[in-house]
């Protein structure tokens, strides 16, 4: 499985954007990056995904390096209530379809 | 995005019983649902992929008899935790699978916390 490697924390002051960066040198031609977060004592929260083109939706923005072996998740203007836990997660395939394989990933701090 | 419901968002029982979470897709059919299993500071772990009118695919590690896998119609996925011990108390989290055409979406329930005395 293509492994993904994040900052374990990171801070970022209220209406700055917030540029959380991943590693992903293994990753496979045919495998997908998908960002998630996790607010505290919540289920994960879907923000984005992608394979080689960058993505934009109206949480967030996606850019991924041409040779595909990092990415970088953007906030645009951080709020208090983006502090959470962002996973960094490339697709695997299991048994029964793609598994999400969660890492440690970045503790996001948004500060007044 | 697509939503999912867990219920009960939290339980409390004795050591012994069995408990049953609940896992529904409440806008799509999800013929895939997943099980998460989160203990406290540390990252979410795939216990079981579940799929509508077959048995469950349990991760390595995790018991199958003890962690009942039901997933009998589209939008309804079932876990009972059988004998419950303090061990098993954690955060227990489903998630749906919705497909697109190049690749799949996982939409996460809110979970459930599980405490064992």
């Amino acid at each position: 499985d293509a492994k993904t490697t994040q900052p374990p924390s990171m801070d970022c002051a209220e209406g700055r954007a917030a540029n959380l960066p991943c590693n992903h040198s293994t990753i496979s031609g045919n495998e997908y990056v998908y960002w998630y977060r996790q607010i505290h004592s919540q289920g994960p929260q879907y923000i984005i995904h992608g394979l080689k083109n960058n993505e934009t939706n109206e949480m967030a923005s996606l850019i991924i390096t041409e040779d595909r072996k990092s990415s970088t998740l953007i906030l645009p203007h951080a709020t208090l209530r983006d502090t959470a836990v962002y996973y960094c997660i490339v697709n695997r395939r299991s048994n029964s379809g793609y598994a999400l394989n969660f890492g440690k990933g970045t503790s996001l701090l948004v500060t007044p | 995005g697509a939503v999912v419901s867990q219920h009960p968002s939290r339980v409390i029982c004795k050591s012994g019983t069995s408990v049953k979470i609940e896992c529904r897709s409440l806008d799509f059919q999800a013929t895939t649902m997943f099980w998460y299993r989160q203990f406290p500071k540390q990252s979410l772990m795939l216990m079981a992929t579940s799929n509508e009118g077959s048995k469950a695919t349990y991760e390595q590690g995790v018991e199958k008899d003890k962690f009942l896998i039901n997933h009998a119609s589209l939008t309804l996925s079932t876990l009972t935790v059988t004998s419950a011990h303090p061990e098993d108390s954690s955060f227990y989290i489903c998630s749906a699978r919705v497909k697109r055409e190049r690749t799949d979406t996982q939409y996460f329930g809110p979970g459930t916390r599980l405490t064992v005395l």
